[in-house]
C-alpha cells in the first residue's frame, strides 16, 4: 500500500517571501500521479499542481513548482511571492497509474500542513 | 452543475440513527468517490463509483456504511446506527472517466456530527 507523509504540522511565511512545503512518499509502482491540494477553511479542496511521475521536469503553475526527486520519493512545493490568499491547509497526495492495481483511482493523503501567512 | 456538489452542508444526528448524505458529481463525470475527512487529518478513502457499479469499496469501514449510484451520476452514502466516531467531513469528488490523469474535483463536504 501506499502512503504518503508530511512532515511539517505548521508552516509560516511573511507575506511576499518564499515558502517550502515538505512531503514524501512510500510506493513499489513506477507510474503514478501526485498532487498538492490546498483546503480553506469552506474545506472543499483545490487542486494546485500535479506531476506525472514519468516526467523529469518539476511541473509549474505561477507562483508555484514542485521539486520532484523520484528516487528519493520526494515532492515538495514552493510558494514564491507568497499571498495573504495562500493560507490554508495543504495536502499532499499520491494515484497510482496502474490500471490493474487495487488502488487504481483514488486518492492518498498526507497528513496536511498548516500553512499561515503574515502580513 | 457548475461543480461538485453536497448535501446537507451541516447534519447533526443522534447516536444510533440512520443518515443519507448526497452527491452530486459535475455533470457528465462517470467516475465519483467518498472520502471522509476527521478533523485536523488528510481525508481518507472511501468507495469509488465507476458509472453505476462501485469499482473499488475497499475503504468503507464496515458493514454500517453503504453507498449507491443507481444512475450513475447521483450518489447517496447512507450511514446505519451511527456512531460518534463517525462525526467527520464527508467529501464527495468527481472526475471526467477513468483515465489515470483525469483531475479529480471536490466538493465542500458534508459535515456530520453524532452526539
Amino acid at each position: 500500500a501506499q502512503t504518503v507523509t508530511q512532515s511539517q504540522p505548521e508552516m509560516s511565511v511573511q507575506e511576499a517571501e518564499t515558502v517550502t512545503l515538505s512531503c514524501t512518499y512510500d510506493t513499489s509502482e513506477s507510474d503514478y500521479y501526485l498532487f498538492w491540494y490546498k483546503q480553506p477553511p469552506s474545506r472543499q479542496m483545490i487542486l494546485v499542481i500535479r506531476q506525472e511521475a514519468y516526467k523529469q521536469q518539476n511541473a509549474t503553475e505561477n507562483r508555484f513548482s514542485v521539486n520532484f526527486q523520484k528516487a528519493a520519493k520526494s515532492f515538495s512545493l514552493k510558494i514564491s511571492d507568497s499571498q495573504l490568499g495562500d493560507a490554508a491547509m495543504y495536502f499532499c497526495a499520491y494515484r497510482s497509474a496502474n490500471a490493474g492495481g487495487t488502488s487504481y483511482g483514488k486518492l492518498t493523503f498526507g497528513q496536511g500542513t498548516i500553512l499561515t501567512v503574515h502580513p | 452543475g457548475a461543480g461538485v456538489s453536497q448535501t446537507p452542508s451541516n447534519k447533526v444526528t443522534e447516536k444510533g440513527k440512520y443518515v443519507e448524505l448526497r452527491c452530486d458529481p459535475i455533470s457528465g463525470h462517470t467516475a465519483l468517490y467518498w472520502y471522509r475527512q476527521s478533523l485536523g487529518q488528510g481525508p481518507e478513502f472511501l468507495i469509488y463509483f465507476q458509472g453505476t457499479g462501485a469499482a473499488d469499496d475497499s475503504g468503507l469501514p464496515n458493514d454500517r456504511f453503504f453507498a449507491v449510484r443507481p444512475e450513475g451520476s447521483v450518489s447517496t452514502l447512507k450511514i446505519q446506527r451511527t456512531e460518534r466516531g463517525d462525526s467527520a467531513v464527508y467529501l464527495c469528488a468527481s472526475s471526467p472517466g477513468q483515465g489515470h490523469g483525469n483531475t479529480i474535483y471536490f466538493g465542500e463536504g458534508s459535515w456530520l456530527t453524532v452526539v
